[in-house]
């Protein structure tokens, strides 16, 4: 099976403008989270989707958004860019949302200058 | 908040040693653990995980222990080998009343395995 596939690996944006980042999922799996990774931070949850239904949220402002597809692709959006959103952001699916393992891309760098 | 944490933000050992990285955690509603280790320019790798039913979880050279009276876990890697030179990650699920289940990372401790 192909694992989960990130587009775009590399994004670079200037402050105040807005991006959109895709994330398919392992087939079969109906579950896609994100996260955000800094230095200082480590990994921090965003949100979750399931069957096209955002189902958790993290501590994020509404600048983060998201949403799922019938595929369950999935696609995650920020808005007004700051220099402080520049992270890896990951995307991790599972096969249903109670399965504890999650299985990670590697994720879209995005760097905001 | 950090409800789980890994204080040794580093630990270098020696190949054929014993590596132990440890992760402490404050919150009770966690029901499951998790360890990922994540190489450079890729995504966090499942590693082993262990239920707060059990104490101990055992994968070939990978041993994961649980002591919830201390709300501590630590994973153990016997031998070290090179290739396990990576940063690690403890994570937490935590049952948020419904079917959905979100996990807490910590901030990640990087493995060096000296040759």
């Amino acid at each position: 099976k192909a694992g989960v596939t990130q587009t775009p690996r590399y994004l670079i944006k200037t402050r105040g403008q807005q991006v959109t980042l895709s994330c398919s999922p392992i087939s079969g799996h109906r579950s896609v989270s994100w996260y955000q990774q800094t230095p200082g931070q480590g990994l921090q949850f965003l949100f979750e989707y399931f069957s096209e239904t955002q189902r958790n949220k993290g501590n994020f402002p509404g600048r983060f958004s998201g949403r799922q597809f019938s595929n369950s692709r999935s696609e995650m959006n920020v808005s007004t860019l700051e220099l402080g959103d520049s992270a890896l952001y990951l995307c991790a699916s599972t096969p249903l949302p109670q399965v504890y393992e999650q299985y990670f891309g590697p994720g879209t760098r995005l760097t905001v200058t | 908040d950090q409800q789980v944490k890994q204080n040794s933000p580093s630990l270098s050992v020696q190949e054929g040693r014993i590596s132990i990285l440890n992760c402490d955690y404050t919150n009770s509603m966690f029901d499951y653990f998790l360890w990922y280790k994540k190489y450079p320019a890729e995504g966090p790798t499942f590693l082993i995980s262990i239920s707060s039913i059990k104490d101990k979880n055992e994968d070939g050279r990978f041993t994961v222990f649980l002591n919830k009276s201390a709300k501590h876990l630590s994973l153990h890697i016997v031998p070290s080998q090179p290739g396990d030179s990576a940063v690690y990650f403890c994570a937490a699920s935590h049952f948020s009343g419904g079917s959905n289940y979100k996990l807490t990372f910590g901030k990640g401790t990087l493995l060096t395995v000296n040759p």
